[in-house]
């Protein structure tokens, strides 16, 4: 089953509105990254949060990460048409070999209506 | 100008051929990884590389095979053992990090269609 899985599947907003797009995942972690896709490109890497930190900001991104209920939150402010995407959560589970690979969610399709 | 490149970006195949995907990056990264796409999906891992001359399954093997023989490729060959190919095919590479995994770095993916 998917690790960490995006929440809403879709969104739909108006220019200059905030945007909140959440993960939830299964296992315990060595970090969270969310990444953006653009429609038929590859993937851009937004932030990496590692599993003692609890915020992060970049730009209009804002990530939290909350490891007692494992999940973590994408917050965009002041959205423009330009942040119309895909965003992925991957998480990077803790295994008992050591990290063996990200597991990438299903993605929340944004659309910012100008 | 550093990055990594896939080619081709569209790619036909026919029933019972063998493709092969390109996947170079100048950005000096040891690990590169190839994932698999379907509409409306996350990615899935296929096969991931730390090292040269070696390399990993991951989640999707069955039907696809890597070599690594230099740092700077990770070719994917698709071969007629995979009975559903048609996907959007991404490699991306990234530092090989001693406490998990680091930031990925894509390419701007194949789309793969069979006939």
């Amino acid at each position: 089953s998917q690790q960490g899985e995006e929440d809403p599947q879709a969104l739909s907003i108006q220019e200059g509105e905030n945007a909140t797009m959440n993960c939830s995942y299964k296992t315990s972690i060595n970090n969270l990254q969310w990444y953006r896709q653009n429609s038929g490109r590859g993937l851009v890497h937004l932030i990496l949060i590692r599993s003692n930190e609890r915020e992060k900001h970049s730009g209009r991104l804002r990530v939290t990460l909350d490891t007692s209920k494992k999940s973590s939150s994408l917050l965009i402010t002041a959205s423009r048409a330009a942040d119309t995407a895909s965003y992925f959560c991957a998480t990077d589970p803790i295994t008992q070999g050591g990290s063996e690979k990200l597991v990438f969610g299903k993605g929340t399709k944004l659309t910012v209506n100008p | 100008d550093g990055g990594i490149t896939q080619s081709p970006k569209y790619l036909f195949r026919k029933e019972g051929q063998n493709v092969t995907l390109s996947c170079e990056q100048n950005l000096n990264h040891d690990a590169m990884y190839w994932y698999r796409q379907d509409p409306g999906q996350g990615l899935r891992l296929i096969y991931y590389s730390q090292i040269v001359n070696d390399f990993q399954k991951g989640d999707i093997a069955e039907g696809y095979s890597v070599s690594r023989e230099k740092k700077e490729s990770f070719p994917l060959t698709v071969t007629s053992a995979q009975k559903n190919p048609t996907a959007f095919y991404l490699c991306a590479s990234s530092i090989v990090g001693t406490s998990g995994f680091n930031e990925q770095f894509f390419g701007p993916g194949t789309r793969l269609t069979v006939l």
